[in-house]
């Protein structure tokens, strides 16, 4: 399967605990995006990468969130001392980016279903 | 911050019915994403569009960038199109992330 992976597919922790989500993006995708999903809405974005370099963060939703990717290739999300209002679905996201066009089709993963007891 | 609406939220409708969801947003953009979201949460891209009309299948996106609105129909439903259709736009800004409707929940009855 060549399309975008994520891991775990599903997360139960004790609230206060630390989690980490894995994505791993379509191969030659240098571009790589995080978002947020409660039941009954939409996706939130929360960060997004250009190859390794984290080009906003501003969105994500605390200090307690953030996000790497270390080698360009695939990203790690983590949450801190995790609460209940952050059980949700946790989608990744590849595109290719090509000569600073905009309007670049997203491929989305799975997602990581969290419930924070 | 651009401002996504969709309408209707929720649509049942019997097989074969043209169906038409709509969505509405706040800024210009540089491009607006119909996406399909299965239960599981699998989220799948339809259609990317800036002006204009696209088809695929029975599936059919048009847009109006003047009016900042734009439709998406299914011709000939069938029960496997249920699903939540979500639009969602790139304005192009800084942050470059997509800016999400809520969904339309539609369901398809045979």
């Amino acid at each position: 399967d060549t399309g975008v992976s994520q891991d775990p597919r599903h997360k139960i922790t004790k609230r206060g605990q630390n989690v980490t989500f894995r994505c791993d993006p379509i191969s030659e995708h240098n571009r790589l995006y995080w978002y947020r999903q409660t039941l009954g809405q939409g996706p939130e974005f929360l960060t997004y990468f250009q190859n390794e370099a984290q080009l906003e963060k501003s969105r994500l939703l605390s200090d307690r969130f953030s996000a790497e990717r270390p080698k360009g290739s695939f990203s790690t999300l983590e949450i801190q001392r995790t609460e209940q209002g952050d059980s949700a679905m946790y989608l990744c996201a590849s595109s290719l980016l090509r000569d600073g066009r905009r309007g670049k089709t997203q491929y989305f993963g799975p997602g990581t279903r969290l419930l924070v007891l | 911050k651009n401002e996504v609406e969709q309408s209707p939220q929720n649509l049942t409708a019997q097989e074969g019915e043209f169906i038409t969801i709509n969505c509405s947003y706040s800024v210009g953009i540089s491009a607006l994403h119909w996406l399909q979201q299965h239960p599981g949460g699998g989220i799948v891209s339809l259609f990317m569009l800036s002006s204009g009309k696209k088809k695929h299948g029975r599936l059919i996106a048009t847009i109006n960038i003047q009016e900042k609105h734009s439709s998406l129909h299914i011709t000939a439903s069938h029960p496997r199109d249920s699903a939540v259709y979500i639009c969602a736009v790139d304005s192009g800004g800084g942050a470059d992330g997509l800016t999400f409707g809520k969904g339309t929940h539609l369901i398809i009855q045979p």
